[in-house]
């Protein structure tokens, strides 16, 4: 099993520019989740999806933020325009089934914004 | 809200021997899972154990194991003979049983391994 595959594992870009951020599940797990880790506010939730259907979006912070995934095995996080506060590590974590089966964490993209 | 507070930011100990990383919750519901997360330098987040709360004895997995006391919504960690591997930032998280808004982490505790 390859486990949750992430690319970018680095980004760096200026700030106005577009960035998207890549997921690929771990096959047969129903649900994905967008993470952002920064030294001031630790691990935050930013989206939800479960079957292919966001959840729970309360967590992305601006309209900037954008994520999708059309189908079980691809999942996107975009921020356009970027800006240098955006810069985080942002992971992605999915999970099989409901209940209280653990997420199975990426590697991270390690995103910097000048 | 359900609130996860780990109140060692840096724990060390020393190759083969025995350390607690200490995880206290707070929350009304009685139904829940708690787990621990290990995070090592290549940031990658790693699951270490979980655990139910409706059932009462403690999780174990190989040289890890909990001390979970509901009363006291407390949910320690001992990592036993301790390897330089184990060196990480260690999370601990709480998740309600029907929250559709998943992992709540504590702020994480640094656990160095002195060889």
């Amino acid at each position: 099993d390859a486990g949750v595959i992430q690319s970018p594992r680095h980004e760096v870009t200026e700030m106005g520019q577009e960035v998207t951020l890549r997921c690929k599940p771990i096959s047969g797990h129903n649900s994905l989740f967008w993470y952002r880790q920064t030294m001031m506010r630790g691990l935050e939730l930013l989206i939800y999806f479960n079957n292919n259907v966001p959840i729970d979006d309360s967590g992305m912070p601006e309209d900037r933020f954008s994520a999708k995934m059309p189908n079980a095995s691809f999942s996107t996080l975009k921020i356009q325009p970027s800006e240098p506060r955006d810069s985080a590590v942002y992971f992605c974590a999915s999970r099989a089934g409901q209940g209280g089966r653990a997420q199975y964490f990426g590697p991270g993209t390690r995103l910097t914004v000048l | 809200a359900q609130t996860v507070t780990q109140s060692q930011p840096e724990m060390s100990v020393q190759e083969a021997e025995t350390v607690t990383l200490s995880c206290t919750y707070d929350t009304s519901e009685s139904d829940y899972y708690l787990f621990w997360y290990k995070q090592p330098p290549s940031r990658q987040m790693i699951l270490v154990i979980r655990q139910e709360a409706y059932k009462q004895q403690n999780a174990t997995e190989n040289r890890f194991s909990v001390n979970f006391q509901k009363a006291a919504k407390s949910f320690s960690l001992k990592i036993s003979d301790s390897q330089l591997g184990d060196a990480a930032m260690y999370f601990c998280a709480y998740r309600s049983q029907g929250s559709a808004r998943q992992l709540t982490f504590g702020s994480g505790t640094q656990l160095t391994v002195l060889p």
